[in-house]
């Protein structure tokens, strides 16, 4: 069983366009985030949730939004795409406060046309 | 702010030699964890191994093991006996725990690494 999965593992749209990007864990973790990888492989953190509230945000455009449903699924919607968005995003767990592994989807790559 | 450094953008070494990957960090904060991820084509991140900042020892996980010296924040990783499947991108990576509980990793540029027969 996949213990961190995203869907879709491939996602290729025009500018402009609103896409959702959607990650479930099954590994009990009440901590899960979103990051972006770009076209030279720099991995940064966009965003953090604990227990569904938002704890890290870092320095993101507005029309990026994460939505956690409840403590095993973290959303990313995206608004009005433009080529910069163009990345591999990847979700990933952890659990709470005492284990400081954190688990990584397989990445979605996000292709802006 | 946290920073981590690769020096070594690409790295090649032949199958069964000893390679090493370089990682500097800058903080100001007195405990914290480091790690090495490995990405292969894949794109799958891997967790390879993780040094607690406050244990003097350095970590090992079979083939894998770093020299953590404080002092001179510095994190390298020892590859020994290396074989084809470690062919990957290696991330250097800090992580400090936030007051909310919530773990923020800081990474490295990363080292393309490739193991050749």
């Amino acid at each position: 069983d996949t213990a961190v999965s995203q869907t879709p593992k491939y996602l290729v749209t025009q500018m402009g366009n609103d896409k959702s990007i959607k990650c479930e864990q099954n590994l009990g973790h009440d901590t899960m985030y979103w990051y972006k990888q770009d076209s030279k492989k720099f991995l940064k953190i966009m965003f953090s949730y604990n227990n569904k509230e938002l704890i890290i945000n870092e320095t993101v455009p507005n029309r990026f939004s994460p939505k956690s449903p409840d403590k095993a699924h973290l959303n990313l919607h995206i608004n009005s795409l433009e080529l910069g968005d163009s990345a591999v995003y990847f979700c990933a767990s952890s659990r709470g406060t005492r284990v400081y592994e954190q688990y990584f989807g397989p990445g979605t790559r996000l292709t802006v046309t | 702010a946290q920073t981590v450094t690769q020096s070594q953008p690409e790295m090649s070494v032949q199958e069964a030699e000893t390679v090493t990957l370089s990682c500097t960090y800058d903080t100001s904060e007195s405990n914290y964890y480091l790690f090495w991820y490995k990405q292969p084509p894949s794109r799958q991140m891997i967790l390879v191994i993780r040094q607690e900042a406050y244990k003097q020892q350095n970590a090992t996980e079979n083939r894998f093991s770093v020299n953590f010296q404080k002092a001179a924040k510095s994190f390298s990783l020892k590859i020994s006996d290396s074989q084809l499947g470690d062919t990957a991108m290696y991330f250097c990576a800090f992580m400090k725990q936030t007051i909310q509980g919530a773990q923020k990793l800081v990474f490295g540029q990363g080292t393309r690494l490739t193991i050749n027969p």
